[in-house]
């Protein structure tokens, strides 16, 4: 079993759909970070949080660290959201190596 | 300010070469953690450097190396290619105080090197 798990695993959605993709994870950690990579290969950095909600445009990230849970959720969504979003986690016991989940597929349909 | 960089972009080889990337870091930033990323794996962590030396290790064989020099610039290099290791190659640069993990701070990455091993 993977530490660091995602669902839904694809997603397809029309554009102006509300999405959320999840990460939950069985170690304990302190902090995650949200990424995307579009088809080509170009990740990028959306967020890093330890707690609470962080907003950026039209992303929102929130995390329990409790319930080792984080969402991500994309509003008013466009076809330019299209990508896989990955959830990565700081792994403790392993001097906080960046453990990440498979990816989730986001297509987002005009 | 010019983002990560790496080369090449593509590369292919055959099963026992070895082979050298580089990755040129954000200016300022003094941390470079590399990644393999395969379909089967996913993401997964190769290495990390900062100011020339390296901190942390993920679980890859030792014919997978790296080296940071005083500029910041790192290579990675891979020894007697096998077919598994066909994957594409990135790299982050990340602006993180001294002494602490670039797990915590904000990743750029790199483009990537694609490495097709036949």
């Amino acid at each position: 079993k993977n530490e660091v798990e995602q669902s839904p695993q694809n997603l397809t959605a029309q554009e102006g759909e509300f999405i959320t993709i999840n990460c939950s994870y069985s170690v304990g950690i302190s902090a995650l970070h949200w990424l995307q990579q579009h088809p080509g290969g170009g990740i990028v950095s959306l967020f890093m949080l330890s707690s609470g909600k962080k907003k950026h445009g039209r992303l929102i990230a929130t995390i329990n660290i409790q319930e080792k849970h984080s969402s991500l959720h994309i509003t008013a969504s466009h076809p330019r959201d299209s990508a896989v979003y990955i959830c990565a986690a700081p792994r403790r016991g392993s001097n906080y190596k960046l453990t990440f989940g498979k990816g989730t597929l986001l297509t987002v349909n005009p | 300010k010019a983002g990560v960089t790496q080369t090449p972009r593509y590369l292919i080889k055959t099963r026992g070469q070895q082979v050298t990337l580089s990755c040129s870091p954000i200016s300022g930033h003094r941390s470079v953690s590399w990644y393999q990323q395969t379909p089967g794996q996913g993401l997964q962590f190769l290495f990390e450097y900062f100011s020339e030396t390296q901190r942390n290790k993920g679980n890859f064989p030792g014919r997978f190396s790296g080296r940071q020099f005083s500029n910041s610039r790192s290579e990675m290099n891979v020894s007697t290619l096998e077919l598994g290791d066909s994957a594409l190659y990135l790299c982050a640069s990340s602006l993180v105080p001294s002494g602490h993990s670039s797990s915590y701070n904000e990743q750029f990455f790199g483009p990537g090197t694609r490495l097709t091993v036949l």
